[in-house]
């Protein structure tokens, strides 16, 4: 079954400060897509950054990394600089390659920022 | 422009009733979806369609009933509703064949008491 773990159901952090949320992913497929999304108290699903598994190079969006491990099955993703407004639960996931498609998610890391 | 859009936004009926959430997307793409979003914000698929046509049917009750009339639209009717279908149903759709991410609606937080 192809799965998704996030082990920080929470989290906070200082504003200005770094944040490092993790994810980890089952999946015997080789080739796939793997995602952040936030979803702010407005309950919209924003898409953060994108990966895909066959590019060795992280992902990055402004002040959004990625730290992909494709033989670790690990996508985590770095905030920096953190702002008021990223405060949100944070969903890691992924879509497969052939067959059905469909995103699978983990349960989130709810991301607090603390002024 | 909205991408993707949902009605409604707030639904709260009584157990037993009937009712429908429609999804409207205008970017074109080919594969619609609707996933619930539980309580404790836990995010899964019920229902996938391509052009019109179901391709992912998750395990999801009869009462559960997904219409596409055109690949724009997506509609969720629930027949007799309970309890433990309170939660945030969200429709999204992608381009079909790229796996690329999907775009989601505002969601409906639907309630039944």
């Amino acid at each position: 079954a192809q799965t998704v773990t996030q082990s920080q159901p929470e989290m906070s952090v200082q504003e200005a400060e770094t944040v490092t949320l993790s994810c980890t992913y089952d999946t015997s497929e080789n080739n796939y897509y793997l995602f952040w999304y936030k979803q702010p108290p407005s309950r919209q699903m924003i898409l953060v950054i994108r990966q895909e598994a066959y590019k060795q190079q992280n992902a990055t969006e402004n002040r959004f990394s990625v730290n992909f491990q494709k033989a670790a099955k690990s996508f985590s993703l770095k905030i920096s600089d953190s702002q008021l407004g990223d405060t949100a639960m944070y969903f890691c996931a992924f879509i497969t390659q052939g067959g059905s498609e469909k995103l699978v998610f983990g349960k989130g890391t709810k991301l607090t920022v603390n002024p | 422009d909205t991408a993707v859009s949902q009605t409604p936004k707030y639904l709260v009926t009584q157990m037993g009733n009937d009712k429908s959430i429609k999804c409207e997307q205008n970017l074109g793409h080919d594969t619609m979806y609707w996933y619930k979003q539980d309580s404790k914000k836990f995010l899964k698929i019920m229902f996938s369609y391509n052009n019109k046509e179901l391709i992912i049917n998750e395990t999801v009750p009869n009462r559960f009933s997904p219409k596409s009339p055109d690949k724009a639209h997506l509609n969720l009717h629930i027949n007799s509703l309970e309890l433990g279908d309170s939660a945030v149903y969200f429709c999204a759709s992608s381009p079909y064949g790229r796996r690329t991410e999907a775009f989601f609606g505002q969601g409906t937080r639907l309630t039944v008491v």
